[in-house]
């Protein structure tokens, strides 16, 4: 079985300054998918960015960056020029080959200092 | 791009009555749902697996004669939670399969 683990329980970060969460991962699959979730107080999921395994390019959404190291089943996200909006919890994901059902982390909660 | 509607957002129940929520993929076809569970403060954990015109999976631990999953077209999937209890309080989450997309949520209360 799969495993998604997120060793940062509450990460803090300085509006404009750039933080990095942390994931790691467990399977014997070689394709796969990685996510970052975000899960604001409202609690709706809100995906950040994805990450097809196969791909040695990590991928980017605007502030938002990843560093997949697939040799070490590690999956970061980068958050550059952090805002107050940013402040959530963050949830690292694993999807099957199929890429349906998620295995998630235990997730980050991040706060941001103005 | 893909919308995934979850309703009610919250609903309060007393103890032993019946809730459905409702997962609907607006612009797209889902062959596939899946339903999560969160408890405050934790993440999600997988509930069962709703598929359409077939009986749902259930995760080991999840009873399937208390959370009823019905998946009868392409774009509906519902959860009814039966005889509810104190403890059946939570947050229910759906998510379409392949668009990797959720719904907002249902934050059940038992009382």
């Amino acid at each position: 079985a799969q495993t998604v683990t997120q060793s940062q329980p509450e990460m803090s970060v300085q509006e404009a300054e750039t933080v990095t969460l942390s994931c790691t991962y467990d399977t014997s699959e070689s394709d796969y998918y990685l996510f970052w979730y975000k899960q604001p107080p409202s609690r709706q999921m809100i995906l950040v960015i994805r990450q097809e395994a196969y791909k040695q390019q990590n991928a980017t959404e605007n502030r938002f960056s990843v560093n997949f190291q697939k040799a070490a089943k590690s999956f970061s996200l980068k958050i550059s020029d952090s805002q107050l909006g940013d402040a959530a919890m963050y949830f690292c994901a694993y999807g099957d080959n199929a890429g349906n059902m998620l295995t998630f982390g235990g997730g980050t909660r991040l706060m941001v200092k103005p | 791009g893909a919308v995934v509607s979850q309703h009610p957002s919250w609903v309060i129940c007393k103890s032993g009555t019946s809730v459905k929520i409702e997962c609907r993929s607006l612009d797209f076809q889902a062959t596939t749902m899946f339903w999560y569970r969160q408890f405050p403060k934790q993440s999600l954990m997988l509930m069962a697996t709703s598929n359409e015109g077939s009986k749902a999976t259930y995760e080991q631990g999840v009873e399937k004669d208390k959370f009823l999953i019905n998946h009868a077209s392409l774009t509906l999937s519902t959860l009814t939670v039966t005889s509810a209890h104190p403890e059946d309080s939570s947050f229910y989450i759906c998510s379409a399969s392949v668009s990797y997309t959720f719904g907002s949520g249902t934050r059940l209360t038992v009382v």
